[in-house]
């Protein structure tokens, strides 16, 4: 399996446009986390998806950032309309339904607002 | 508000040395924690723990969980170059409710 695949990876875009990234979990895995990474608060956990169904949204910082799954196998996550607060490497992991607890972490899009 | 703090929050180290790093956590329906390693891209997993007392190895790095204190502690023997990287502790504080906290750099110098 390639693992998590994540596109673009690294994005660079002005301030007010829409920017989507995508991810592609691992075949067969139930879960999917959507993660952003900064250097002041870390890496936090955005919404994650299981089954395609978003199950907790509280970590998603305002309604400029959306998320969807559409199928299994894909799942986007849109900042519309995007500000330099959003620049953040934006990681996508996926896991099984099982008891080891292993997230698969892409390798992270790294987004650059201006 | 739940949360996770480690310490130090870097380190550098020679070679040979042995290091231990700090996690300490407060949520409020803990389930697991989890150590990961970081270097230039995404986390990788090293272990997960959900019983205090037991230790966890692999390798040269263990890890033991204490629920009474709320923290934890990844133990790092006979450092290589290899092993220079951002570690991070995870709470996971309600069903895959996962906390970060912001890590520990380590640097070793050969």
């Amino acid at each position: 399996d390639a693992g998590v695949i994540q596109s673009p990876r690294h994005e660079v875009t002005e301030m007010g446009q829409e920017v989507t990234l995508r991810c592609k979990p691992i075949s067969g895995h139930d879960y999917l986390f959507w993660y952003r990474q900064t250097m002041m608060r870390g890496l936090e956990l955005l919404i994650y998806f299981n089954n395609n169904v978003p199950i907790d949204d509280s970590g998603m910082p305002e309604d400029r950032f959306s998320a969807k799954m559409p199928n299994a196998s894909f799942s986007t996550l849109k900042i519309q309309p995007s500000e330099p607060r959003d620049s953040a490497v934006y990681f996508c992991a996926s896991r099984e339904w099982d008891s080891s607890d292993e997230q698969f972490f892409g390798p992270g899009t790294r987004l650059t607002v201006l | 508000e739940d949360k996770v703090v480690q310490s130090p929050l870097s380190l550098v180290v020679h070679e040979g040395d042995t290091v231990t790093l700090n996690c300490s956590y407060e949520v409020t329906n803990f389930r697991s924690l989890l150590w990961y390693k970081q270097e230039k891209k995404a986390p990788t997993f090293l272990f997960m723990l959900t019983s205090s007392g037991i230790e966890k190895k692999s390798g040269r790095l263990s890890s033991i969980l204490d629920k009474k204190e709320l923290f934890s502690i990844l133990n790092i023997t006979a450092t290589q170059t290899g092993d220079s990287a951002v570690y991070l502790c995870a709470v996971e504080g309600g069903t895959y409710k996962y906390i970060f906290g912001t890590g520990t750099r380590l640097k070793v110098l050969a």
